[in-house]
């Protein structure tokens, strides 16, 4: 089992719709999770972090953590065709800085 | 404010050379952190440097080192490149809190 799992895609979404990205992980000591934006053959660029159970809203991103199910998403609403990216979910374990990536999610967004 | 910066941008080399990769943190970090991201997967850890050490290392081999200067930069040295060594190289850095910020990358090719 990977240590942090997401499906791969592509996610095709329309305009204006809201967008739905998963990330599940195996490590129940993981405490701190990240949602990483990556245009192709650019760096990943940080969108959203969380570190306890619920929501997090920061303008059109909202993340939701759910430790008792290991369960991490992020959800984009109003999506814009500059949102189709690669979306990568990375946590943290306690006591170690060290993040661990999923293979990340594709995203499309078609006008 | 400038951001965390890495050079080369870009980079081809020959089987069983050396390489080094230069990265600057972002003002008012302290800690480096160098990921390897192969074509289609997340990035995956090689190592930390704080204070001048190596605090954590990825499953990496030795061929992979480091180093991290009295200013908080850092390089990356490989040694012996091997094909499979192609990638894109990213740096990050953190501060206080443990959300880390990435470079533009390194992209280099083994040929």
């Amino acid at each position: 089992q990977k240590e942090v799992e997401q499906n791969s895609g592509p996610l095709s979404v329309p305009e204006g719709a809201i967008a739905s990205l998963n990330c599940t992980y195996s490590d129940r000591g993981s405490q701190s999770f990240f949602w990483y934006r990556q245009y192709s053959g650019k760096s990943p660029e940080l969108i959203m972090s969380i570190y306890s159970n619920g929501d997090k809203e920061d303008g059109r991103f909202t993340a939701q953590l759910n430790k008792a199910s290991q369960y991490v998403s992020l959800l984009i609403r109003d999506s814009q065709p500059s949102d189709s990216a690669t979306y990568l979910c990375a946590v943290t374990v306690f006591g170690n800085e060290k993040l661990t990536f999923g293979t990340g999610t594709r995203l499309t967004i078609i006008p | 404010d400038a951001g965390v910066t890495q050079s080369p941008t870009h980079l081809i080399k020959t089987r069983g050379q050396q390489v080094t990769l230069r990265c600057s943190p972002k003002s008012g970090h302290d800690t480096v952190s160098w990921y390897q991201q192969a074509l289609g997967q997340g990035p995956q850890f090689i190592f930390q440097y704080y204070e001048e050490e190596e605090r954590q290392r990825g499953n990496f081999p030795d061929r992979f080192s480091g180093h991290q200067f009295p200013n908080y930069s850092s390089e990356l040295n490989v040694n012996a490149l091997l094909l499979g060594d192609s990638a894109l190289y990213l740096c990050a850095s953190s501060g206080e809190t443990v959300e880390a910020f990435f470079g533009q990358g390194t992209r280099l090719t083994v040929v």
